[in-house]
């Protein structure tokens, strides 16, 4: 079985902390995602990357950056947290390209800023 | 950029019974894919189902099945003899990046 794994269940922070989330997946999947769930929002994609060293923004980059220096590790760095950043983080990943493949999820960090 | 609209924040249905879950969505592209997930209360988001839009026939899997129709952008998902475990967050996705805000399906013993 595919396992996508998260550093942290739950995390608080202060304001203006840097914060590292990190997630691994075990079955060489080429593509990672890192997604913000909200009430009412939904997810809403942070960032993503489709291989090593490479990334790409979605739709609410803002306030974040990414890594993914080995395959199998894309960490989501909260440069200056803001208690707007309060929110469940979730990582996924895919086989490959082209929207075309099933992702598999972590079980997400909690974070909240305080 | 495509959207997702799921309309129904909240659903409920009683054990045994069938429930639908409603999905549309915006495109302007003839060749993609949809997807229904699930997440059970504090356990990792799975996938139920996915379509294929080239495929006119509907997707299925045991007691959950969906009612595609293409040209009105339309993807709803059926959940028959509903049991306690089906009880979740449902969300619909278009391709792998685009999610809806979710549906939160309560199933009554």
């Amino acid at each position: 079985d595919v396992k996508v794994t998260q550093s942290s269940r739950y995390l608080v922070k202060r304001t203006g902390e840097k914060v590292f989330l990190e997630c691994v997946q075990d079955m060489d999947h080429e593509n990672m995602f890192w997604y913000r769930q909200d009430p009412g929002l939904g997810l809403r994609l942070i960032y993503f990357s489709y291989d090593v060293k490479m990334k790409e923004k979605g739709d609410i980059p803002e306030g974040y950056s990414v890594s993914r220096e080995k395959k199998e590790r894309f960490s989501l760095i909260l440069e200056s947290a803001s208690t707007n950043q309060t929110s469940m983080y979730l990582c996924a990943s895919s086989i490959r390209a082209g929207g075309s493949y099933e992702q598999y999820f972590g079980p997400g960090t909690r974070l909240t800023v305080t | 950029a495509q959207t997702v609209t799921q309309s129904q924040p909240e659903m409920s249905v009683q054990e045994a019974e069938t429930v639908t879950l409603s999905c549309t969505y915006d495109t302007s592209e003839s060749d993609y894919y949809l997807f229904w997930y699930k997440q059970p209360p504090s356990r990792q988001m799975i996938l139920v189902i996915r379509q294929e839009a080239y495929k006119q026939q509907n997707a299925t899997e045991n007691r959950f099945s969906v009612n595609f129709q293409k040209a009105a952008k339309s993807f709803s998902l059926k959940i028959s003899d509903s049991q306690l475990g089906d009880a979740a967050m449902y969300f619909c996705a278009y391709s792998d990046m685009r999610f809806g805000a979710g549906t939160r399906l309560t199933v009554k013993p």
